[in-house]
């Protein structure tokens, strides 16, 4: 069973708060991954990391940020959140040389009013 | 560049029928290829996943998968469906560059009728 914690699962906020999805894994990876999720639609990848002190962005353009300071610890903070904001973000891990395998948190669902 | 088509939005079955689901891709190369399953309020679990070799490839809860590269697809079966199956269904390709950088289809939600 995969060791990968997302907190908070629902936050309802109003414009403008600033906002951090905490995701923590247990696994030692090397690579984490935010990803967003919109009903009907396919999870976009929106960042990612091969290590500490390492981010990139991913394919969908965000106006989130991240950090990688520990190996265990990736978190997405928006500095002033929007209705437009308003979806699931998933984090996940994988190890290098490992199968590929993504192994996924519970999600975190943002609504933003 | 790379991508995913899953087809169908929506399928519904009977519990113990038999279950197709389509995926088929676009990428240059022999790609990595998962399914993943999503239960409501949850996050992804791999199903099963293709690199090489048999190209049936066989995963958790009875399911399984054909690689049919003449056909960029990657359907997902299962011979009898479980009320407990209903779930929404991603397949996903990934880059054989070490990256794991997945592209996901946009998934199929399956209900299933006792």
């Amino acid at each position: 069973e995969a060791d990968i914690y997302q907190t908070p699962r629902y936050l309802v906020i109003g414009t403008g708060k600033k906002i951090t999805l905490e995701c923590s894994q247990t696994m030692g990876h090397d690579k984490m991954y935010w990803y967003q999720q919109d009903p009907g639609m396919e999870l976009h990848l929106i960042h990612y990391s091969y290590g500490v002190n390492s981010t990139e962005k991913g394919d969908l353009s965000s106006e989130s940020t991240v950090s990688r300071i520990r190996t265990e610890h990736f978190p997405l903070t928006l500095e002033s959140a929007r209705p437009s904001h308003t979806s699931q973000y998933l984090c996940a891990s994988s190890e290098w040389g490992g199968s590929g395998e993504l192994f996924f948190g519970e999600g975190s669902r943002l609504t933003v009013l | 560049a790379q991508s995913v088509t899953q087809p169908d939005i929506h399928i519904t079955v009977s519990e113990g029928a038999s279950l197709e689901l389509r995926c088929n891709y676009s990428y240059g190369a022999t790609p990595y290829l998962f399914w993943y399953v999503q239960s409501p309020g949850q996050g992804l679990q791999l199903l099963l996943k293709y690199f090489s070799g048999d190209t049936l490839v066989q995963g958790i809860k009875g399911f399984e998968a054909e690689f049919k590269r003449s056909q960029s697809s990657f359907n997902l079966r299962k011979p009898s469906v479980h009320w407990s199956d209903a779930a929404e269904y991603f397949c996903a390709v990934g880059a054989l560059d070490n990256t794991d950088k997945l592209i996901f289809g946009t998934g199929t939600r399956l209900q299933v009728f006792p």
